[in-house]
């Protein structure tokens, strides 16, 4: 079955950079269509979509943090990794990564169980 | 970037009620690329609909989305006890995915 599972620091300072692996099993990150998602959520607050990389190394990333996120994958150790540079308390969240399609299938239809990462000195 | 806007922020309502969530996207989903998703407390996200109108798997039929251009609803024909929480829509018109703020469905 298709599984994803976030990992990585759970404090991080305030200017450092946030490296999260997300592994994935049960489908590979080569197949045709496919892609993985990072979304984060604040404490209370709503979804957040921050990055996306499909099978042929297309990616996107949100606007709104002006350059701060890096998203790669390599599909022999099934994992995609998002670096966010210049990390701010504000960037304490449950940082989730999720598998999507294209097209018609592009949305997020399964996900990982998220960590919750908090920038605090 | 495409904003979408859901309301009511709370319904609430009691088992057996239907709920008309609604999502308004600040410009046309051209292809109609809108999900819906519920997130219970302390849980992942689940994927409801795709396509404005398409159950995942597994979904049951109480569950219905409808809509297009900038206008999107998500109908629960008649709410269990296990539907009070919190939804979601996200579009993936473009490469650069947004979701709404949410509506809590919350018991009355």
């Amino acid at each position: 079955q298709v599984t994803l599972k976030e990992s990585g620091p759970v404090l991080v300072k305030p200017t450092e950079t946030l490296t999260l692996t997300c592994t994935v099993s049960g489908f590979s990150l080569s197949d045709a269509g496919m892609g993985v998602g990072w979304i984060r959520q604040p404490p209370g607050g709503a979804l957040e979509w921050l990055a996306q990389i499909f099978s042929r190394d297309e990616t996107s990333d949100t606007t709104s943090l002006k350059n701060r996120l890096t998203i790669s994958k390599d599909p022999s150790k099934s994992q995609v990794v998002l670096t966010m540079t210049n990390m701010d308390p504000a960037d304490t969240a449950t940082y989730y990564c999720a598998r999507m399609g294209v097209s018609l299938f592009g949305g997020f239809d399964f996900w990982g169980q998220g960590i919750l990462v908090t920038v605090s000195s | 970037e495409i904003v979408l806007t859901q309301s009511p922020g709370t319904l609430s309502l009691s088992p057996g009620e239907r709920a008309t969530l609604s999502c308004r996207a600040s410009q046309s989903l051209r292809y109609s690329y809108l999900a819906w998703y519920q997130q219970k407390p302390g849980q992942a996200p689940r994927f409801l609909i795709y396509g404005a109108s398409n159950r995942a798997t597994g979904i049951p039929d109480r569950f219905n989305g409808s809509g297009s251009g900038t206008d999107f609803t998500l109908t629960i024909s008649r709410l269990e006890p296990e539907d009070f929480a919190v939804y979601y829509c996200q579009q993936y018109d473009n490469s650069h995915r947004t979701f709404g703020q949410g509506t809590r469905v919350e018991i009355k």
